[in-house]
Formats: structure tokens, C-alpha cells, sequence
């Protein structure tokens, strides 16, 4: 049973689009959602996070919107750029009982063209 | 600096032959956890660790061992490795993962041949 569905899996825009990518969870129980970034190479490293209290929240270039109601949230990467170009996961952890573990969706490699 | 490191980062072996990858935090994080990370299924959970001395089972715990004998340490054991498990395995660590971020490290690429 897949909790986190991430969609696309892949993504290509040109430098100073918008890519979007779009997140769907199933279980009610989970309260923060963060976006990591990974570079080939790398370890992931979070970009951005969210709790459901909130519907939107912006740091820098990047903006999570979350829709508690459809149990949906979505990363959107304004102006980017080629250093952008990276795997993005997705992820939703439930902040209670005796497991932290993030959740993680599948992943979208997004190319940033110049 | 503050990090999670690995070792090794690359591994091939072959099947039945037992290994160790090893992880080390130096931020006196209390929470640490192993994630394989395998295309198209993104990662997932192997093992973790609220704390010296206590561990428990994630979602894909068969055919792995851990143990955590001190804090800044949690090695991920492979007893009798087979094709299955090769993939890329993070280790991340948390000081409190009720509040606080998983910090991650590089990775270990295993080939289990």
C-alpha cells in the first residue's frame, strides 16, 4: 500500500518556468510534510516542511500549498533554474507513537533546461 | 562540521558473504535510522533507533541487522547478503524526530552479486 503518491515522475522545463509537483497522501494520522532535495551523489536534504495547520508556505523560490481537505500537497518551484535540476521526494510523517519515519513518495527528477 | 557519514560508499560483494556499512553522527542526535533507496520506489524504511540500546523494525527490515551500542553509531549489518538487497542506503539521524528534521547522510551504493 502506497501511503505517499508522488506525481510526475519526471519533469522538464525551461530556466524561469514554474514546475509543479503534486503529492497525495492517505493517512489521516500524518502532520508534517517536507520536501527533500536530492543531488546525484547526495544524500536527500529537506528543502522545505509543512504542518496541516497552514495552507501555504514559501521560503525563498519554493512554495508548498497543502489541501487538508483533499489530502493533497504540492511543491512549486518559482523561477528556476538550472541548479534546480535534482530528484524532488515528497514525504509525510506522523509525529506521534514510536516510529518518526518519514514516508516517502516516489520521486520526480526534474530538469531545469537552460 | 555537523554531519551523518558513511562507509563504505561503495560496495560490491557477493551473495553470502556478511558485511557491515557503517554510520556516524557527530551532533549527539538521539534518533538514527537506515532507508534503502531502490528506482521508482523512492525510499524506505529499513530500521531505526530512539536511542542507545533500542531499536526496532521499519518497513523492509528482512535480511538486516542493527545494533546501537552507543549514541554517535548504528551500523547496518547484512548477515548473508543476497541479489535483493543491492540498492542505495542512507543513514540519517535526528536529535528529536518529533520536531526536528532527519539529517541524512551520502549514501552507500551495495551491488550484492
Amino acid at each position: 500500500q502506497q501511503q505517499v503518491k508522488q506525481s510526475p515522475q519526471s519533469l522538464i522545463v525551461q530556466k524561469g518556468g514554474i514546475p509543479i509537483i503534486n503529492c497525495a497522501y492517505e493517512n489521516t494520522a500524518f502532520d508534517y510534510f517536507p520536501w527533500y532535495q536530492q543531488f546525484p551523489g547526495k544524500g536527500p536534504a529537506l528543502l522545505i516542511a509543512i504542518r496541516p495547520d497552514v495552507s501555504e508556505k514559501k521560503e525563498g523560490r519554493f512554495t508548498i500549498s497543502f489541501n487538508k481537505s483533499a489530502k493533497q500537497f504540492s511543491l512549486h518551484i518559482m523561477d528556476s533554474q538550472p541548479g534546480d535540476s535534482a530528484t524532488y521526494f515528497c514525504a509525510a510523517r506522523v509525529s506521534g507513537g514510536s516510529n518518526y519515519k518519514l514516508t516517502f513518495g516516489k520521486g520526480t527528477l526534474l530538469t531545469v533546461n537552460p | 562540521e555537523a554531519q551523518v557519514t558513511q562507509n563504505p560508499r561503495y560496495l560490491i560483494t557477493v551473495t553470502g558473504k556478511k558485511l557491515t556499512v557503517t554510520c556516524s553522527q557527530n551532533m549527539n542526535h538521539e534518533y538514527m535510522s537506515w532507508y534503502r533507496q531502490d528506482p521508482g520506489l523512492g525510499l524506505r524504511q529499513i530500521y531505526y533507533s530512539m536511542n542507545v540500546e533500542v531499536t526496532d523494525k521499519g518497513d523492509v527490515p528482512e535480511g538486516y541487522k542493527v545494533s546501537r551500542k552507543e549514541k554517535r553509531n548504528f551500523p547496518l549489518i547484512l548477515e548473508s547478503p543476497s541479489p535483493n538487497q543491492t540498492s542505495l542506503y542512507f543513514c540519517a539521524s535526528s536529535l528529536n524526530p518529533r520536531t526536528d528534521t532527519q539529517y541524512f547522510g551520502p549514501g552507500t551504493r551495495l551491488t550484492v552479486l
